[in-house]
């Protein structure tokens, strides 16, 4: 079983939907928590960090549950250029990643 | 603006040879880590390095090995290189761990092995 998990997707969603992620981590140690984005043939580069109170940033809301193990995301409002793969990330003095999620946005 | 920095964007080598993929970063961080990123698997850490000529083993070290001689430089060796480490190579560094510590990504280098 893998350490973080993601649902690969894809998810196409129409513009203006509402989307939702989810991330499960199995080790308790883990210290914090993030969403990377990551375009086709691209590097990943940080979205959002994940705090355990939830956080926001324009449309998009990430929020942790640390007694689930549990972190997602959610896109309000989606744009076409919110294409790409979304990387759940646990910091347990290295970094973590999961699978990716794709999510595709079609006109 | 930050910046890691990846020798080579596309490598093609033959099976059996010695490969050194570079990777240097300009904001002084401590940590250092080699992952690579396979359709389906995700980014797997290979090596990673908290210092100067320190190196720890990641999830998938076999065939591998990393220099790091300057704080700057973080380098992976692949000793003998097979058709199964065809893949993309991605290069990250930090600061010291901590909470909400950023990773900042160099462009990967995509490997061929022939």
């Amino acid at each position: 079983r893998k350490e973080v998990e993601q649902d690969p997707g894809p998810f196409n969603v129409p513009e203006g939907a509402t989307v939702a992620f989810n991330c499960t981590y199995s080790n308790s140690a883990s210290q914090s928590f993030f969403w990377y984005r990551q375009d086709c043939r691209k590097e990943p580069k940080l979205l959002m960090s994940v705090y355990s109170s939830g956080n926001e940033d324009g449309r998009f809301t990430a929020q942790l549950n640390r007694a689930s193990q549990y972190i997602s995301l959610l896109i309000r409002d989606s744009k076409l250029s919110d294409s790409a793969t979304y990387l759940c990330v646990v910091n347990r003095d290295k970094l973590i990643f999961g699978t990716g999620t794709r999510l595709q946005v079609f006109p | 603006d930050v910046k890691v920095t990846q020798s080579s964007r596309y490598l093609v080598k033959r099976t059996g040879e010695k490969v050194f993929l570079e990777c240097v970063q300009d904001m002084d961080h401590e940590n250092m880590f080699w992952y690579r990123q396979d359709p389906g698997l995700g980014l797997r850490l290979i090596y990673f390095s908290y210092d100067v000529k320190m190196k720890e083993k990641g999830d998938i070290p076999e065939g591998y090995s990393v220099s790091r001689e300057k704080k700057e430089r973080f380098s992976l060796i692949l000793e003998s290189a097979s058709t199964n480490q065809t893949s993309m190579y991605l290069c990250a560094s930090t600061r010291p761990q901590g909470l909400n510590t950023e990773a900042f990504f160099g462009q990967g280098t995509r490997l061929t092995v022939v």
